[in-house]
């Protein structure tokens, strides 16, 4: 069974860093792309960013460039996201995304929420 | 950035309605496309993969079609677990990108 549990989530000042984490299991983690995905309160789905399977290559939605950083250890079967310069934009439930190759991404973690505030 | 939008925004029907889900893209994107379902306070679920393929699980009242620019979700016969909203994703180019949601409740 797939699993993807986010960590990491919490309440942040305004020009904050948090630093999101996800644990997969029940598949090779490291033969898939993975994504962040999230979603501000009673808002619709934003694809975030996504890395490749060995790391070597990472997208990002314009909004985040530049303040976000993807990143995962295929040893420790975990995908990291780095966060900086956090705006009260940036508050939403985070989910952690399967990506596979050439497909949708496909199963969810159940998400961990950021809230920027003062 | 690929603009995606879905019609209608929201829906009433009935157990057993068949229902209709429109999604555009801004460009042609193939037939990379995929539907989600997501209920309140949880996290979404994969439905539809490349435009028209059943995503592994998903009952076969999920259907999907189109290509290019236009597609359509289809749920044949609307059952009472299917309320929720549905969105549609484009993965052809960076950013993926998400068209709006529908919401379909009960009449």
């Amino acid at each position: 069974e797939v699993r993807l549990v986010e960590s990491g989530g919490g309440l942040v000042q305004p020009g904050g860093s948090l630093r999101l984490s996800c644990a997969a299991s029940g598949f090779s983690f490291s033969d898939y792309w993975m994504s962040w995905v999230r979603q501000a309160p009673g808002k619709g789905l934003e694809w975030v960013a996504n890395i490749k399977e060995d790391g070597s290559q990472k997208n990002y939605v314009d909004s985040v460039k530049g303040r976000f950083t993807i990143s995962r250890d295929n040893a420790e079967n975990s995908l990291h996201l780095q966060m900086s310069s956090l705006g009260a934009e940036d508050t939403a439930v985070y989910f952690c995304v399967r990506d596979p190759r050439g497909r949708p991404p496909d199963y969810w973690g159940q998400g961990t929420l950021v809230t920027v505030s003062s | 950035a690929i603009q995606m939008t879905q019609s209608p925004s929201s829906l009433s029907a009935s157990v057993g309605d068949r229902v209709t889900i429109t999604c555009r893209a801004s460009q042609g994107i193939r037939n990379d496309l995929g539907w989600y379902q997501q209920k309140p306070g949880k996290a979404p679920k994969l439905l539809i993969y490349a435009a028209s393929s059943l995503h592994s699980g998903v009952p076969s009242r999920f259907s999907g079609s189109g290509s290019g620019t236009n597609f359509t979700l289809t749920i044949s016969s609307l059952q009472p677990e299917d309320f929720a909203t549905y969105y549609c994703l484009q993965d052809y180019n960076y950013p993926f990108t998400f068209g709006p949601g529908t919401k379909v409740d009960i009449k």
